[in-house]
């Protein structure tokens, strides 16, 4: 099976950069995902990584170690309305993904 | 542009009554099709998911069922509702790269 170990929660101030990290153990994997989802809202993609490294979509970043079973997401230039719940998903198999239980990220003026 | 539609938007239904969500995809030919479960702040479940019409993998065993009867249409049943069965129903479709996802609105279950 699959487990994947988040923090609860962050709190950063507006302007700054936060990491949110990303653990996992999986029988197979593919990849590591990441999805946002603000109050009330569905979940949105916001990127993936199969191989180790940076991936950077504008403000925002994902690394992956897949030697560790580590990622995390990197939000630079915090803004108020990057409040909201980040999860990481792995692909271990099967046409479909394993989520975390997701890091509420809070920001702060 | 595709499309997910999901109804409704929100439902409360008493202990032992049936249930059935309805998701809907447009834009988009033979999609994979899920049902998530998301329990108040926390994870997303993974129910049910299809990869063609008819086809049918469950992941947690429980009193719910899934259907795909067309190939864009995928529904949610259960015969009989229990409290723990309160939730946020997420639908989702994906092309062939699964790993990214694209949700549908979702619907507030209340059972009470």
């Amino acid at each position: 099976g699959q487990s994947l170990e988040q923090p609860s929660e962050v709190t950063a101030v507006e302007g700054a950069i936060v990491q949110i990290n990303c653990t996992y153990q999986t029988s197979g994997f593919y990849g590591l995902s990441w999805y946002q989802q603000h109050d009330g809202g569905a979940p949105t993609f916001l990127s993936y990584n199969a191989l180790d490294g940076l991936e950077e979509t504008g403000r925002f970043s994902s690394f992956l170690s897949r030697s560790d079973s580590y990622g995390y997401l990197l939000l630079q230039e915090l803004q108020m309305k990057d409040s909201a719940s980040y999860f990481c998903a792995v692909s271990g198999g099967g046409n479909k993904l394993t989520f975390g239980t997701g890091t509420q990220l809070k920001v702060e003026l | 542009s595709q499309t997910i539609h999901q109804w409704p938007a929100t439902l409360v239904q008493p202990v032992g009554s049936p249930l059935s969500l309805e998701c809907t995809v447009e834009g988009t030919s033979n999609p994979n099709l899920y049902w998530y479960r998301q329990a108040a702040g926390r994870g997303l479940q993974l129910l049910f998911y299809s990869v063609g019409i008819g086809q049918i993998s469950s992941e947690v065993p429980q009193n719910l069922s899934a259907s795909r009867p067309q190939d864009r249409q995928f529904i949610l049943s259960s015969k009989k509702l229990l409290l723990s069965d309160s939730g946020f129903y997420l639908c989702a479709w994906s092309g062939t790269q699964f790993r990214e996802q694209y949700f549908g609105p979702g619907t507030r279950l209340t059972v009470t």
